[in-house]
């Protein structure tokens, strides 16, 4: 199988602009998540989505959405960037019945100039 | 308030050496563990589940809900060993999700 593909690897942007980050979780998963993981903060948890449905949402502001579509693949859009917005955006699938093993993908490099 | 603490930032040891990696979580619920590791220029991939009890490239891990921890142990570590961290708390509400904690570096010399 596949494993979790996102794209793309890096974005370079500036203050004001929006982003689009694109994640296809593994066949058969249904189940995505994303984190924004930084040096400082780690890994922090943004939402999930379970059947186009967003199930869980993590304390960010209102500029991080995202949604889901039939075949399961995910994006995740910042609207507005700021410059601590510059961080590695992982998506994670699974099946999404039970709080089973999160299969990671390599990750969106953003920066925000 | 859910919350997993990693305090350590980086561990360094010697080949050989024991290795403990602290983890401790605050969460009111049924605590579900786990640690993931990530290897340099790899995905973060799971390691260990407290309720596989497993010892997975000779990492072992207890649930200790007395002291709300969950440490990382290795009799003798090996330089593949080296990597960073992550414990993370599963929690069950509207969906699943984990919370992780600021991940531990470790670093085996030889």
């Amino acid at each position: 199988k596949a494993g979790v593909t996102q794209t793309p690897r890096y974005l370079i942007k500036t203050r004001g602009q929006q982003v689009t980050l694109s994640c296809s979780p593994i066949s058969g998963h249904r189940s995505v998540s994303w984190y924004q993981q930084t040096p400082g903060q780690g890994l922090q948890f943004l939402f999930e989505y379970f059947s186009e449905t967003q199930r869980n949402k993590g304390n960010f502001p209102g500029r991080f959405s995202g949604r889901q579509f039939s075949n399961s693949r995910s994006e995740m859009n910042v609207s507005t960037l700021e410059l601590g917005d510059s961080a590695l955006y992982l998506c994670a699938s699974s099946p999404g019945q039970t709080l089973e093993k999160l299969f990671f993908g390599s990750g969106t490099q953003l920066s925000v100039l | 308030a859910q919350r997993v603490t990693q305090p350590e930032k980086l561990l360094s040891v010697f080949k050989g050496a024991p290795v403990e990696l602290k983890c401790n979580y605050s969460y009111s619920g049924s605590p579900e563990l786990f640690w993931y590791v990530q290897y340099s220029r790899q995905r973060l991939q799971l390691l260990l589940r407290h309720i596989s009890r497993e010892s997975i490239k000779g990492f072992t891990a207890d649930l200790n809900k007395g002291e709300t921890s969950f440490h990382l142990k290795k009799p003798f570590a090996q330089e593949e060993d080296s990597a960073m961290y992550y414990c993370a708390l599963g929690i069950r509400d509207s969906s699943y999700k984990l919370i992780f904690g600021s991940g531990t570096r470790l670093l085996v010399r030889p």
